[in-house]
């Protein structure tokens, strides 16, 4: 079964610092996808990344970048110059490609409670 | 475009009481699926669907039940409340496959009294 593991239960800095929400997963398929999402304060969830298993291109979206490595299971992401509106829970998911169809749904981790104090 | 629509956004229940959560989207997407949040806990998979008339259980279907006579319409029945249904609750869809993004409703904060 898959697994999606977020040790970083929380983490406070201070405003422009960087920060790095760790992501280790666990899957028996060759073929999976690892998203993040944003929930800040007011509870929506927010699209942040989808990657495929089989491209490690590192990525970078202005602040945010994203370090998956197979070779550790680990799809770790990086705010840099860290901002108070990034204060949020980011979650770390997990979604195998089984033959046969049936989309059932992504495996989530516990969540990071990002804090950052000005 | 509204994308994942959710009703009510907060509701108190007493024990035993049931209640039905709402969810529509106008994507014309077949994956829908229900979650529930709990504190530090992430999102856990009640139920999903992969198309109308089709339903299947996720890892925590117990309490729930769900029908899907519509590509659009995917409600979540809550038959017996109990206070270990106090939870958030989203919905979200899926246009096909696995690879696509997920679109999450607002979602619904119920407590159970």
């Amino acid at each position: 079964a898959q697994k999606v593991t977020q040790a970083q239960t929380e983490i406070s800095v201070v405003e422009k610092e960087d920060v790095t929400l760790d992501c280790v997963y666990e899957t028996r398929d060759t073929t999976y996808y690892l998203f993040w999402y944003k929930q800040p304060p007011s509870g929506e969830l927010v699209f942040l990344i989808r990657r495929n298993s089989f491209d490690e291109q590192n990525e970078i979206s202005g602040r945010y970048s994203w370090n998956f490595q197979k070779s550790t299971s680990s799809f770790n992401f990086t705010i840099t110059a860290s901002q108070v509106v990034d204060s949020a829970v980011y979650f770390c998911a997990l979604s195998e490609a089984r033959s046969g169809g049936g989309a059932d749904g992504l495996t989530f981790g516990k969540g990071t409670h990002l804090i950052i104090q000005p | 475009n509204a994308g994942v629509t959710q009703t009510p956004k907060f509701r108190i229940l007493k024990i035993g009481q049931s209640m039905t959560l709402q969810c529509a989207q106008d994507m014309n997407h077949n994956y829908m699926y229900w979650y529930r949040q709990d504190p530090g806990m992430g999102l856990k998979l009640i139920y999903y669907s992969v198309g109308a008339g089709i339903t299947d259980k996720g890892e925590v279907p117990n309490g729930y039940n769900v029908s899907r006579s519509t590509t659009e319409d995917f409600p979540l029945r809550l038959e017996l409340a109990a206070p270990s249904q106090t939870s958030v609750y989203f919905c979200a869809s899926i246009a096909d496959g696995r690879s696509a993004e997920a679109f999450f409703g607002q979602g619904t904060r119920l407590t159970v009294v």
